[in-house]
């Protein structure tokens, strides 16, 4: 089935403990993104890739990196988790990153950090 | 940046009855407004959406508008359902990203 993928599905961490969510797209789309859902804050940016070998700073990078090797996966590292980090991450994909295009998105990952 | 502002937070409407949400955006060059319905444990989902050069669009139940002067977009849903019930999300974008609004809670009484 098309789509976005991510892993884990949901995640309870240590604070100072290190953090990869994956996420995986088999629709060959050009561009991928990375936003954190926080209650009355809707959904902001963190880090984007236009394409694949090229990444972005968003919103709210800080804490936050990102790699995009191949054009399917974009994987999101949290290198020393913070509470503050608590947060629903949803990955989305759009064709490209200009134009008109959808974005869609994956199932979330909710990471509870402690 | 572009900051997108959504009203109201929550909305609570009789079955049958109308929804309408707003939202405005700041910055003159947002070209494209897409709305977003997300429900419970799922990721956002796009419902509608409007370019630029044209002041409304209408897909069955749900319309949208837009007010390039005024800088607001509004979403409108008709002869509302349980199925209704979800956060919708209105969204900006300028060059090449999005930028949401806080979203909405809408429930349909039924």
């Amino acid at each position: 089935i098309a789509g976005i993928t991510q892993a884990p599905t949901s995640q309870i961490l240590a604070a100072g403990r290190r953090m990869t969510l994956r996420c995986t797209q088999d629709m060959r789309h050009n561009a991928m993104y990375w936003y954190r859902q926080d209650l009355g804050l809707g959904l902001r940016l963190i880090h984007y890739s236009n394409t694949a070998g090229t990444t972005g700073k968003g919103e709210v990078p800080d804490g936050y990196s990102v790699s995009r090797a191949n054009t399917d996966d974009f994987p999101l590292t949290l290198a020393s988790a913070v509470p503050s980090q608590t947060s629903v991450y949803f990955c989305a994909s759009s064709a490209t990153s200009g134009g008109f295009l959808e974005q869609f998105f994956g199932p979330g990952t909710r990471l509870t950090v402690l | 940046g572009e900051n997108v502002e959504q009203h109201p937070s929550t909305l609570s409407v009789q079955e049958g009855d109308s929804a309408v949400i707003k939202c405005t955006y700041s910055d003159s060059a947002s070209n494209y407004f897409p709305w977003y319905k997300q429900e419970l444990g799922k990721g956002p989902q796009l419902i509608i959406d409007i370019r630029s050069n044209v002041g409304e669009k209408k897909d069955q139940r749900i319309a949208v508008t837009l007010n390039k002067t005024a800088k607001h977009f509004s979403l409108h849903i008709t002869e509302t359902q349980p199925e209704d019930s979800a956060v919708y999300f209105c969204a900006a974008k300028d060059d090449y990203k999005l930028s949401f609004g806080a979203g909405t809670t809408v429930t349909v009484r039924a």
